[in-house]
């Protein structure tokens, strides 16, 4: 089983819509979460990132933790052409004696006009 | 200000050269680190540094070699070429070994033939 898991898609929604991406995990050592937006043939930028469990908002993005349930999702309300790319689910804790973090596949995600 | 940049932007190489990929960054961040990136694999680390002169192995370091002279320049080596290398590589860096924050480069996709 692999420590975080996300259905890498490809997911289709029509412009306007709201998208809900999610991922699992199963290392109870990590402690902050992250999201990161991929377009074609670039290097991911960080979208948010989170310690705690609950909402965290920032303007049409809300990340999602839950730690109980091990789950984490981020909601992208009014999606434009423009969301069009593969998001990246990360999280980190200290395991092994050091700070690590491990990155989801990805869910490739398309917004059609 | 280019934040993190990384060249070549394309290479092949042919099984059994070596080659160096250059990573630098312009953020005075501390960390920095090197993953890869395939398909259905995820982003996976490869070495990181967590300061000039200060290296150390990530989850996947076999047949790859770091230095850290500087805190600008975080070059990757690739020591004998195999196929099973052919990835695309991305060098990130970050105020803090938790990499909350991690700033990537556009990448370098390496073909071994």
């Amino acid at each position: 089983q692999k420590e975080v898991e996300q259905d890498p898609g490809p997911l289709s929604v029509p412009e306007g819509a709201i998208v809900s991406l999610n991922c699992t995990y199963s290392n109870s050592a990590f402690q902050y979460f992250m999201w990161y937006r991929q377009y074609s043939r670039k290097g991911p930028e960080l979208l948010m990132y989170t310690y705690s469990s609950g909402n965290k908002e920032d303007g049409r993005f809300t990340a999602q933790v839950d730690k109980s349930s091990k789950y984490i999702s981020l909601f992208i309300r009014d999606s434009q052409p423009s969301d069009s790319a593969t998001y990246l689910c990360a999280m980190g804790g200290r395991t092994g004696g050091y700070q690590k973090v491990t990155f989801g596949i990805g869910t490739k995600l398309q917004v059609i006009p | 200000n280019a934040g993190v940049t990384q060249t070549p932007k394309f290479q092949v190489l042919k099984t059994g050269q070596s080659m160096t990929l250059q990573c630098a960054q312009d953020m005075n961040h501390e960390y920095m680190s090197w993953y890869r990136q395939d398909p259905g694999m995820g982003l996976r680390l490869i070495h990181y540094s967590v300061g000039a002169g200060i290296t150390d192995q990530g989850e996947v370091p076999n047949g790859y070699n770091v230095s850290r002279s500087t805190t600008e320049d975080f070059p990757l080596r690739l020591l004998s070429a195999a196929p099973s290398q052919t990835s695309v590589y991305f060098c990130a860096s970050g105020r803090d070994r938790r990499n909350t924050e991690a700033f990537f480069g556009q990448g370098t996709r390496l073909t071994v033939v």
